[in-house]
Formats: structure tokens, sequence, C-alpha cells
């Protein structure tokens, strides 16, 4: 049973606009997020996290939000750029246990 | 740079053979992790060690085992490698069980024939 949902597989954007990556999750005890970016034969590189007592994260480019009651939370990119075209993994944790991954969302920018 | 180095970035392995992947991190981080990734599943987690000498199996542990005789070094051992055990392998570490975020090491990619 997959507590954590990335229902997209792939999302394509055109450069400068909005991308938009989601997740779900079902375990309500989880209370850490974070999102990571995985380019090919590499591994993951972590992106933004948000802890469960906020709704909102922001770093530069990249802001994270939590929606606590729907269980949602969502990765906005803008602008978007090439350079940002990898694999996005949304993860969570319960009270400081170890991560649990959704299954990734690949992302492509085109210029 | 702190870092996680898997020892090879790409393995061709024959079906039965005892496949080794090895892990080194610098951080001297207490915890420590073997996932795999295959297309549309994600990254499913073998193993986790958050001692030395220790381990707990993870959510897919079966044709897996794995070595902590030393803190900064993870193995993670294939018994007799078979096909379905072709994916990319990919070590993790961090400072605390409870602390969440990880440092990944580049992944293996390993294809067992």
């Amino acid at each position: 049973d997959q507590q954590v949902k990335q229902n997209s597989p792939s999302l394509s954007v055109q450069e400068g606009r909005i991308s938009i990556l989601n997740c779900d999750y079902t375990n309500s005890m989880f209370d850490y997020f974070l999102w990571y970016k995985k380019y090919p034969a590499e591994g993951p590189t972590f992106l933004i996290s948000i802890s469960s007592i906020k709704d909102k994260n922001e770093d530069g480019r990249f802001t994270v939000f939590l929606n606590k009651s729907a269980k949602h939370l969502s990765l906005h990119i803008v602008p978007s750029q090439p350079g940002d075209s990898a694999v996005y993994f949304c993860a969570a944790s319960a009270k400081g246990d170890k991560l649990v991954f959704g299954a990734g969302t690949i992302l492509r920018v085109k210029s | 740079d702190v870092k996680v180095t898997q020892s090879s970035r790409y393995l061709v392995k024959r079906t039965g053979e005892k496949v080794f992947l090895e892990c080194v991190q610098d951080m001297d981080h207490e915890n420590m992790f073997w996932y795999r990734q295959d297309p549309g599943l994600g990254l499913r987690l073998i193993y986790f060690s958050y001692d030395v000498k220790m381990k707990e199996k993870g959510d897919i542990p079966e044709g897996y085992s794995v070595s902590r005789e030393k803190k900064e070094r993870f193995s993670l051992i294939l018994e007799s490698a078979s096909t379905n055990q072709t994916s990319m392998y990919l070590c993790a570490s961090n400072f605390e069980y409870r602390s969440g975020g990880y440092t990944f090491g580049s992944g293996t990619r390993l294809t067992v024939v």
C-alpha cells in the first residue's frame, strides 16, 4: 500500500512557465515532507522540505505548499528552466522515522 | 565537500553470481540505507543500518543481505543474482535516525544477464 503517491508519471512545461508537481499521502502521522530531484545516472539531491507546522516554504524559484486537511503537497517551480528537467520524488516521514518515497514524476521543460 | 561514494557506476553480472555493492560515506553518519529505483515504482528500501553491525530489513529485503563492519561502509550483497534484480541501486546516509534528510550516492546501475 503506497503511503506516498505521485499520480502523474510525467509533466511537460514550456520554459518560463510554472511547473506544478503534486503529491498525496495517506499516513496522517507524517510530519515532515521533502522533495528530491534526480538526474539520470546520478543520485537524488535534496531540493526543499516543509514541516507539518507550516503550509508553505519558499527557496528561490521553488515553493512547496502543504494542505494537511487534504493530505496533499505540491512543488511549484517558477519560472521553469530547461535545467529543471529531471525526476522529482516526494518523500515523507513520521516523527523522524525513515523516509517513504513516492514513485516520482518526470518533468520535461521545453525551450 | 561531504559525500556518499558508491564503488561502481555500472555493473554487469551473470545470473547466479554473488554480487557486492559497496558504499562509503565520509560524514560520520550513523544511519545508512540501500534503495533500488525502478521506473514507476520509485525508491524502495531494501535494508538500512543505524549503527555498526546493526541492520534492519526494509520493504523488499528478499534476495539481499547487508554488512556494516565499519561506520563509514555499508555493503549490499546479492547472494545469487537474478534478472529481476536488474535495477539502479542507491545508497544514502543521514546523521540521526530522526532527522529526515538523506545524502545519496550517485548510484550503481546493475544489469544481471
